[in-house]
């Protein structure tokens, strides 16, 4: 089955320190690939997305994510961590394929300890 | 003003009841959306209107019915409401499909308990 998998509920990463959320997809064809974050009690807010070319895609807040064909990965990336950035992290993919799809990972929860 | 609104932020109901969310965008997009989000945080869409055309319509029970009046609306219509139907409920909105590469919009969320 066509999904995206977040392998990691929890992330914790002290201030100031690099963080990485994970994110593999297991998608034929080229996928078109999310990053979405949800702050508590929010809704989801868009990051930063991979459609073709550049693999390195830089979005909001600082956040980028680098897009791995051989590994099949898309882990989200920010140089150094603030307490912010505390929140919930979901991958997603989606495709024009069977008509339309859209699908979300699992979420990981990201906390930055001061 | 708010990109994407839903209303209401709380609902609180008995087990059989029928109840409706009401969303609006007002930002112009042609396609609006409906998720489901659980306890445990997964987040599941359930409808895709496109131009008030249904596109996407995942296995969800037939006692929810989505209708949307005009692009800018799309409403859900929950009947006979059973107590696994509580949840947070996000209307969303993105100009184009987003199963191609277009980014969605998401309102607040409508917290449904049901009880």
């Amino acid at each position: 089955a066509q999904s995206v998998a977040q392998p990691e509920d929890q992330v914790n990463v002290a201030e100031g320190n690099p963080l990485t959320v994970k994110c593999t997809y297991s998608v034929s064809g080229n996928p078109y690939l999310f990053w979405y974050v949800q702050y508590p009690n929010r809704g989801l807010q868009f990051l930063l997305k991979y459609i073709t070319g550049d693999n390195l895609v830089k979005g909001s807040y600082g956040f980028e994510a680098e897009f791995n064909k051989s590994q099949t990965s898309f882990h989200l990336k920010k140089p150094s961590a603030l307490v912010s950035d505390s929140a919930l992290y979901f991958c997603a993919w989606g495709a024009l394929v069977n008509g339309n799809q859209f699908y979300f990972g699992t979420g990981t929860s990201l906390t930055v300890i001061p | 003003d708010t990109a994407v609104s839903q209303t209401p932020k709380y609902l609180v109901t008995q087990m059989g009841n029928d109840k409706s969310i009401k969303c609006e965008q007002n930002l112009g997009h042609d396609t609006m959306y409906w998720y489901k989000q659980d306890s445990k945080k997964f987040l599941k869409i359930m409808f895709s209107y496109n131009n008030k055309e249904l596109i996407i319509n995942e296995t969800v029970p037939n006692r929810f019915s989505p209708k949307s009046p005009d692009k800018a609306h799309l409403n859900l219509h929950i009947n006979s409401l059973e107590l696994g139907d509580s949840a947070v409920y996000f209307c969303a909105s993105s100009h184009g499909l987003a199963g191609a590469y277009n980014e969605q919009f998401f309102g607040p969320g409508t917290r449904l308990t049901v009880l």
